[in-house]
């Protein structure tokens, strides 16, 4: 079983396109992140969803819309994509402690 | 605004030997902290957290805290060829849904 699972696992695509990316968890979890990992690996956060809630929303640009149906579930939309969202997203969880990451989504933008 | 400082490395450790990591960060209000390891390609994987001042045991594995220096490390003992990954230091607030403050990781190399 899949604790935190996210689709798809690798994204190509082209600028100006519009793209969503999946996350669920089974764990249980009341919160829920999105975090983006650029190419010299440096893990950031973006948003975090407690109980359907948006909590944080780092400096990240509108172009970027965060929805979570349920509490399994956050999913990441993303307009208008441009070359430097080229990236690894990851979707995490936690109960109030620590943060378990999903496989990750490799977004290449062209 | 909230830092945490990594050395990049590489580090490397001969196999057998004990592998210490460092970290430091600038957020008084931080409480919680954690190490997590990340293969190349992979996601990154929890390996440690710890929440008090002291040493916390695991295994091969201890992570210590400083709350007065603002200073966290992570002891990997009898290193072995398999931890030879980026380990990546983590620190959170304390609120329950904060996201975490990463440092930009240290890259272990076990030599075996």
């Amino acid at each position: 079983d899949t604790a935190v699972s996210q689709t798809p696992k690798y994204l190509v695509t082209q600028m100006g396109n519009d793209k969503s990316i999946k996350c669920e968890q089974n764990l249980g979890h009341d919160t829920m992140y999105w975090y983006k990992q650029d190419s010299k690996k440096f893990l950031k956060i973006m948003f975090s969803y407690n109980n359907k809630e948006l909590i944080i929303n780092e400096t990240v640009p509108n172009r970027f819309s965060p929805k979570s149906p349920d509490k399994a579930h956050l999913n990441l939309h993303i307009n208008s994509l441009e070359l430097g969202d080229s990236a690894v997203y990851f979707c995490a969880s936690s109960q109030g402690g620590s943060q378990y990451f999903g496989p990750g989504t490799r977004l290449l933008v062209l | 605004q909230k830092e945490v400082e990594q050395n990049s490395g590489p580090l490397s450790v001969p196999e057998g030997a004990i592998a210490s990591l460092n970290c430091t960060y600038s957020d008084r209000v931080s409480q919680s902290f954690f190490w997590y390891r990340q293969y190349s390609g992979k996601s990154p994987e929890l390996i440690m957290s710890i929440y008090s001042n002291g040493d916390k045991e695991d295994g091969r594995f201890t992570a210590q805290l400083n709350k007065a220096s603002q200073y966290v490390s992570l002891l990997i003992r009898d290193s072995q060829p398999s931890d030879s990954a980026t380990y990546l230091c983590a620190a959170n607030s304390g609120g329950g849904a904060d996201g975490l403050t990463f440092g930009k990781g240290t890259h272990l190399i076990i030599q075996p």
